[in-house]
């Protein structure tokens, strides 16, 4: 089963460079997240799909854009990298319909900007 | 603002030993908490899920309480292995259909062989 993939797993860019990471799950589920991770700072909630053709800001939200493209795919792009986007970045989804509320986690992707 | 946090953020153990992972958060309009374990370089994977109705989830060797009113919860893992070793997250839900979640820091367990 793959569960929530996520491309690319690793990325160097330099300052200044646009990019976009890209999700997708095949458990047919409604809603899609994307998460920072950041030593001593935990998860942090960037965008958020609640269901296809609806995006909101989380948290951390400036400098980034997502896109849900369909139920099963949802990106986020890095218009103009800055050095603080370093960090790796999670992928995840959830079915809201069952009220379980359980988060499926990708594998992450580790962004480098220099 | 919602806040959440584990206590220790290290904790090494022998085998065989039965331990607790404690989280607490500052708010107890939480949706559901959930229990999360971290391997290194690796996503989350998702262990425990407690709704805001329920005081506890068993799973296997793992049992997660919660008791709201006082924002705490214990993740409890019976007979611990060197396959345990890993962080462990907690989460909680903001109440709202979105299940958005804050994080703790997370504790990272190592279990001497």
């Amino acid at each position: 089963n793959a569960g929530v993939t996520q491309t690319p797993k690793f990325q160097v860019l330099k300052t200044g460079q646009s990019m976009t990471l890209q999700c997708a799950q095949d458990m047919n589920h409604n809603s899609m997240y994307w998460y920072r991770q950041d030593p001593g700072m935990g998860l942090r909630l960037i965008y958020y799909s609640a269901s296809e053709g609806t995006t909101d800001k989380g948290e951390v939200p400036n400098g980034y854009n997502v896109s849900r493209l369909n139920k099963r795919e949802f990106s986020l792009r890095l218009e103009s990298a800055a050095p603080s986007q370093t960090s790796v970045y999670f992928c995840a989804s959830s079915w809201e319909g069952t009220n379980t509320g359980e988060l499926f986690f990708g594998e992450g992707s580790r962004l480098t900007v220099l | 603002k919602q806040e959440v946090t584990q206590i220790p953020a290290a904790l090494s153990v022998p085998e065989g030993e039965n331990l607790v992972l404690n989280c607490s958060f500052t708010d107890s309009a939480i949706y559901n908490l959930q229990w999360f374990r971290q391997d290194p370089g690796k996503g989350l994977t998702s262990l425990l899920l407690i709704q805001s109705s329920q005081r506890e989830q068993t799973s296997g060797r793992l049992n997660a309480s919660l008791d709201k009113s006082s924002g705490r919860s214990t993740l409890y893992i019976a007979a611990s292995q060197p396959g345990d070793s890993a962080t462990y997250l907690c989460a909680v839900a903001d109440g709202g259909a979105t299940n958005k979640l804050i994080f703790g820091t997370g504790t990272l367990l190592a279990v001497q062989p």
